[in-house]
């Protein structure tokens, strides 16, 4: 079982273009989150989905959009790119459990 | 608000040493708590939750809500055990949704 896959694995991107990170899960998990991880700031949260058709601000929200068309799918959308997002981008799934299943991380350079 | 402080960055131990890697939270309500791994060209995944009260790999984490701590602990350290932990917060009982993080702490364990 694949789980959680993110695409593209790495990126580069001039400042000013747009971009779309994508995430799909394959768990039929209702919840789905979007985390950038910088170093000495650990893990923090983009947004979040409770469930298809919804979504959510987490605690560093601009500049990033997203949108829960269906279950499987959660896309992080950065409309123009400043250095500072520079960083690694985790996709996340939870089911009932709790449990939050991250995906391999999308590398993203802002130049 | 809720918050997750990880005071060490960085804890260098010896193979067989003991491990303690600290974790601090705030928060009003009653948390859930959590311990996150992330090993070398590995996702990050659970290690451990409070309320299950397992002991993973050696690893156990007891929910001090006096202190308002949740440290991670093992009496001997292995070189496996390398890596990058968070310790992780949640407001709802089954965890998910706005999962806090800390900064993380990097263990090294040396030979």
């Amino acid at each position: 079982t694949a789980g959680i896959t993110q695409a593209p694995t790495s990126q580069i991107l001039a400042a000013g273009r747009s971009m779309t990170l994508r995430c799909t899960q394959d768990m039929r998990h209702n919840a789905m989150y979007w985390y950038r991880q910088d170093l000495g700031l650990g893990l923090r949260l983009i947004h979040y989905s409770n469930t298809a058709g919804t979504t959510g601000k987490g605690e560093v929200p601009d500049g990033y959009s997203v949108s829960r068309a269906n279950t499987d799918d959660f896309p992080l959308t950065l409309a123009s790119a400043v250095p500072s997002q520079t960083s690694v981008y985790f996709c996340a799934s939870s089911g009932y459990t709790g449990e939050l299943f991250f995906g391999e991380g999308s590398r993203l350079t802002v130049l | 608000a809720q918050r997750v402080t990880q005071p060490e960055k960085l804890l260098s131990v010896f193979k067989g040493a003991p491990v303690e890697l600290k974790c601090n939270y705030s928060y009003s309500g009653s948390p859930e708590l959590f311990w996150y791994v992330q090993y070398s060209r590995q996702r990050l995944q659970l290690l451990l939750r409070h309320i299950s009260r397992e002991s993973i790999k050696g690893f156990t984490a007891d929910l001090n809500k006096g202190e308002t701590s949740f440290h991670l602990k093992k009496p001997f350290a292995q070189e496996e055990d390398s890596a990058m932990y968070y310790c992780a917060l949640s407001p709802l009982t089954g965890g998910g949704n706005k999962l806090t993080f800390g900064t993380g702490t990097q263990l090294k364990v040396e030979l």
